[in-house]
Order: structure tokens, then C-alpha cells, then sequence
């Protein structure tokens, strides 16, 4: 059975204090692992996805990165607009065969 | 603007009745996809559909029902059979059968 575990539960950063989100995934021949944003009372937003081991994409202050049994969302120098719930999905084949974890809430104080 | 818009945002239901959320895409994409969110815990897929006509059951269908008439539109309803129907419930579509999910802002629905 495919399983995603994030790490920590939640996150209460300074701001400009960086630091990293974990997504632990345990799946059947990975295709893709995806991160998403999620606002209060909002609907996911993507914001990357990464398919090999060794891969890293990055947006402003976001770097997401994939090992073989991990990935990690880097968070450089954060800002209060990037308090928000960061999700990350494995899929093992389609998009029906995609596995969420219960995401990581970040709390950046100014 | 092109997306996904779900109706209503905020559903009170009353125990035994059947209610039905509207998920409405623009975006031409061929799969859409209901998603249900409950704190704590990652997000279940509910029922999927990958073209018009056709619907699948994904991980917790019981006690929900969908159509899918026309590609734009997916509704689900969620009926007197499902026994904790209170949640976060995610419209989402994608153009391509991959994890790149535009999702709607969602529908809260609590039973009083």
C-alpha cells in the first residue's frame, strides 16, 4: 500500500528564518511526487512536481527536492504571506493513483 | 478566467437527507476528479472520471454518488447512506492523466 508522511505536523517559523518541510513517500515504481499550497478554507494549489532522484525545481523563496525515499521543501528566508498548508502527493501510475499526505501547516511570524 | 468552480461553499445538511455539490470546470480538461479533505488527513479520492459517460469508484465511494453528462460539469451527491458526511469536499480536474490537479476552493458541508 502506498503511504506519504509529512513531517512536522507544524511548523512556527521568524521571519526569515529558513528551514524544510519532509514528505516520506513509500510507493510501487514512482512516477511523480508533487507539491501543492494550500490557503484556509482554500483549494490546493499546485506548485511543483519532481520525477527523478537528484531532481530539484525552485520558485522565489521555495526549492523542493526528491531523493529516493524523500523529498524536501526548502523554505528560504520566509515571509508571512508564505504561512499556508503544504501538501505533497506521490503517484505511483495515474492520477487516480495518487497518494496525499496530511500535510505540514507553516506559521511564518513577522 | 479559466478554473474550476465549486457551489456551494458552505452546505448545512440535516441527518437523512441527500444533498448534491456543483463542480463546474472551463478549462476543457477531460478528467475531473472529488476529492474528500478531513483534518488531519491527506486527501481521499472519492470518485474520479476520465470522460463524459464515464465514472469510477476511487478509494471511499460508498455513500456518494456522481455524473458526468457533460464534460464541463461533475456533480456529487452525497447521500443518507454515507454515515460521517461532514468534511471538506475538493472539486479538481487536469488535462492530462498526471498529479498536476487544478483544484476548485472546495465545499464545506457539516450535518446538524
Amino acid at each position: 500500500e502506498d503511504q506519504v508522511t509529512q513531517s512536522p505536523e507544524a511548523l512556527r517559523l521568524q521571519e526569515g528564518e529558513s528551514s524544510s518541510l519532509n514528505c516520506s513517500y513509500t510507493v510501487s515504481g514512482l512516477r511523480g511526487l508533487f507539491w501543492y499550497r494550500q490557503d484556509p478554507g482554500k483549494g490546493p494549489e499546485f506548485l511543483f512536481t519532481l520525477y527523478s532522484a537528484g531532481e530539484e525545481k525552485e520558485k522565489e523563496r521555495l526549492k523542493a527536492t526528491l531523493t529516493k525515499k524523500e523529498s524536501f521543501l526548502h523554505i528560504t528566508a520566509p515571509k508571512p504571506e508564505d504561512s499556508a498548508t503544504y501538501l505533497c502527493a506521490a503517484c505511483s501510475g495515474s492520477a487516480r493513483q495518487l497518494t496525499f499526505g496530511s500535510g505540514t501547516q507553516l506559521t511564518v511570524l513577522p | 478566467d479559466g478554473g474550476i468552480t465549486q457551489s456551494p461553499k458552505y452546505l448545512f445538511r440535516k441527518e437523512g437527507q441527500n444533498v448534491t455539490l456543483s463542480c463546474e470546470q472551463n478549462l476543457n480538461h477531460d478528467a475531473m476528479y472529488w476529492y474528500r479533505q478531513d483534518p488531519g488527513q491527506g486527501l481521499r479520492l472519492i470518485y474520479y472520471s476520465q470522460i463524459v459517460n464515464d465514472f469510477q469508484k476511487g478509494d471511499i465511494a460508498e455513500g456518494y454518488s456522481v455524473s458526468r453528462e457533460k464534460k464541463e460539469s461533475f456533480p456529487l451527491t452525497v447521500t443518507s447512506a454515507q454515515k460521517n458526511p461532514t468534511a471538506f469536499y475538493l472539486c479538481a480536474s487536469t488535462p492530462e492523466n498526471t498529479g498536476e490537479l487544478f483544484f476548485g476552493e472546495g465545499s464545506r458541508l457539516t450535518v446538524l
